[in-house]
Order: C-alpha cells, then structure tokens, then sequence
C-alpha cells in the first residue's frame, strides 16, 4: 500500500472553529489532492499540490485554505467550520499523474 | 472540461464477465481515459488507464473505441469484492486533478 496516511480519522467540532486536517505521504510524489464526498455528489475537488507552496483551487474551495510547506505534508484547513462542511475527506498523491494516484482513507468530520 | 456519461448502475452475476461503458463524445485528442473505483467505505483506487489502444493489466482491460468517443471497463471474472462504483474520468497524464462524476454502482450477486 502507498505510504498515505490522514489524520485525524474522525472529529466532531462544533460550527465556528478552525479545523485543520493533515494529509502525510512517505511516497516523495509531486501531487497531493483534498476531496470531499458527500452522498449524491460523488467526490469533489477542494484544492491540490503540484509542489511545495505551490497549490490551485479546485471545484469546491470556499470556506477551505490549503497549505504546503514540506513534499511530505498537505494541510486542509476550514477557518471556521460549518455544517455544510460535515462530510467525508480524502487526500490523494500522485508522481506522474491522474493514472495511479493513491487515495488515503479518509477522514469524518462531522460539524455540529 | 470534456465530461463523461456513464450508466447509475449495473449488476452482474458473480463469476460472469462485466462491461462497464463510459461515454466521452467530447474527448479531446490529447485526453487520456482513466478508470478507478471505490469500494464501500473505503477511498478510490487506481483500476487502469489509456489513450488510443486497448490496455490490460491484472485488474481489468480497457476497450477504448477506433473514434475514442467511448470506451468499456472489463472485468473478466466478477468477484463480490468487485462490488464498487466505479469512475470513467478523462484528463491529460498530468498530475493536475482528477475530476470525479457520478460513476457506475455495479452490483455483484451471487
């Protein structure tokens, strides 16, 4: 299995607070990607990587910031969690591209 | 954005061979097609990918048509644990996103 691990797996927060979700790789690879899905949605780009502190918008991004300092960490940060943020996220790296990128477990936040 | 169409669901037999179709009328020349699935509660994993010709590995092959304006995913010999949906996205083989849609919900019964 790829070297991809998401942190935390679950939290619940309450509507208001920052919520930071950590998105680690052992892989060395050049992109990382946040999604989220929710039911009837499918999964939905928030922002990617394609190197360090270098990261564009996707789909969805309003309400999150991402940051990356090192190749090994992508950081997905809600500045002040709300309830249309509860949902399931997924972090992904990729080396070469859309084919063969490895996608993380996910992490459950629930807003309440 | 070239977009894909593919059907809400299928089902299949278990041991019987499954195609699942994707449409992609718009695809650009330069668009390769990949395919990933997700299994329940789990996040997507790569399936396969391809450009003009049609492409195996030990997962799956890919079928891609002489026009590219569509393609089918074959898995040869269902298994329950095929049981997933599975995604028929279109992009450059570059690392900028990977655009997900609806995908296809294929059922495996035994």
């Amino acid at each position: 299995d790829a070297g991809i691990t998401q942190s935390p797996r679950h939290k619940v927060t309450e509507t208001g607070t920052p919520v930071t979700l950590r998105c680690h790789q052992t892989e060395n690879h050049r992109y990382m990607y946040w999604y989220r899905q929710d039911p009837g949605h499918g999964l939905r780009l928030i922002h990617y990587s394609y190197g360090v502190k270098d990261t564009d918008k996707g789909e969805v991004s309003d309400g999150y910031s991402v940051s990356r300092s090192k190749t090994e960490d992508f950081l997905l940060t809600l500045e002040s969690a709300t309830s249309s943020q509860t949902s399931v996220y997924f972090c992904a790296i990729s080396e070469y591209g859309q084919a063969g990128a490895f996608f993380g477990q996910g992490t459950r936040l629930t807003v309440v | 954005d070239a977009k894909t169409t593919q059907p809400n669901s299928m089902e299949s037999n278990e041991e019987e061979p499954v195609h699942l179709p994707c449409n992609h009328s718009t695809i650009s020349g330069t668009d390769y097609i990949h395919w990933y699935r997700q299994l329940p509660s789990q996040g997507p994993e790569y399936v396969i990918h391809g450009l003009t010709s049609n492409v195996n590995n030990r997962m799956a092959s890919l079928a891609i048509a002489e026009d590219r304006k569509s393609s089918t995913l074959i898995l040869h010999r269902a298994t329950l644990r095929d049981a997933a949906v599975y995604y028929c996205i279109l992009g450059g083989n570059s690392g900028y996103a990977l655009n997900f849609g609806k995908g296809t919900s294929l059922l495996v019964t035994p």
